[in-house]
């Protein structure tokens, strides 16, 4: 299956601080990433999704300014989170779409490990 | 009524017998359903993709689809320890058209009593 990659796996910071969280897809082309965010114990919400070579469409509610998306490559994505603050401590995971012709692939989407950040 | 509904569980499954998780969705239109595996503390493992009504096998993992009840399932035969985790249903809205972004439900804790 395709692989996804993320880095770092865990970052504590300060607040205040800005933090780059990186996803790559490592075996396959990706024009289409997503970032999502998961709090304890609730389900994944998609924050935005971000295309090669353009602007990443934010979902309602989520500041870009906030939450700054570049997708530069086909198999790299960031997404930073400046001025972080104690609620924005969360897991923050990416999927990249698979459009791998063949049967069955279609528009799976696989997902990073994850990045645990903590802001104290 | 929520996009996609999940019951959230926990669902207990003795080893060895059949899980069965259930997952309904609201867009009539919709296209392609996912099950993502979800461990603790770990990011989601895609399972299984159904795209046309009926029944998809896959080892020991059997999604069913039927469009018209708007309504997905997941049956995990012999079920075994190492199943026991959250599964999540997620479904491409057909309003997504363009965008294929994934609806997902609040998940099922599935936990398989030894």
């Amino acid at each position: 299956g395709a692989v996804v990659s993320q880095h770092p796996s865990r970052v504590i910071c300060k607040s205040g601080t800005s933090v780059k969280i990186e996803c790559r897809s490592l075996d396959f082309q990706a024009t289409t990433m997503f970032w999502y965010r998961q709090f304890p114990k609730q389900s994944l919400m998609l924050m935005a999704t971000s295309n090669e070579g353009s602007k990443a469409t934010y979902e309602q509610g989520v500041e870009k300014d906030k939450f700054l998306i570049n997708h530069a490559s086909l198999t790299l994505s960031t997404l930073t989170v400046t001025s972080a603050h104690p609620e924005d401590s969360s897991f923050y995971i990416c999927s990249a779409r698979d459009w791998r012709t063949g049967p069955g692939a279609q528009e799976t989407q696989y997902f990073g490990p994850g990045t645990r950040l903590l802001v104290l | 009524q929520k996009e996609v509904e999940q019951n959230s569980g926990p669902l207990s499954v003795p080893e060895g017998a059949i899980a069965s998780l259930n997952c309904t969705y609201s867009d009539r239109g919709s296209q392609s359903f996912f099950w993502y595996r979800q461990y603790s503390g770990k990011s989601p493992e895609l399972i299984m993709s159904i795209y046309s009504n009926g029944d998809k096998e896959d080892g020991r993992f059997t999604a069913q689809l039927n469009k018209a009840s708007q309504y997905v399932s997941l049956l995990i035969r012999d079920s075994q320890p190492s199943d026991s985790a959250t599964y999540l249903c997620a479904v491409n809205k057909a309003s997504n058209f363009g965008n294929e972004k994934l609806t997902f439900g609040t998940g099922t804790r599935l936990t398989i009593i030894p």
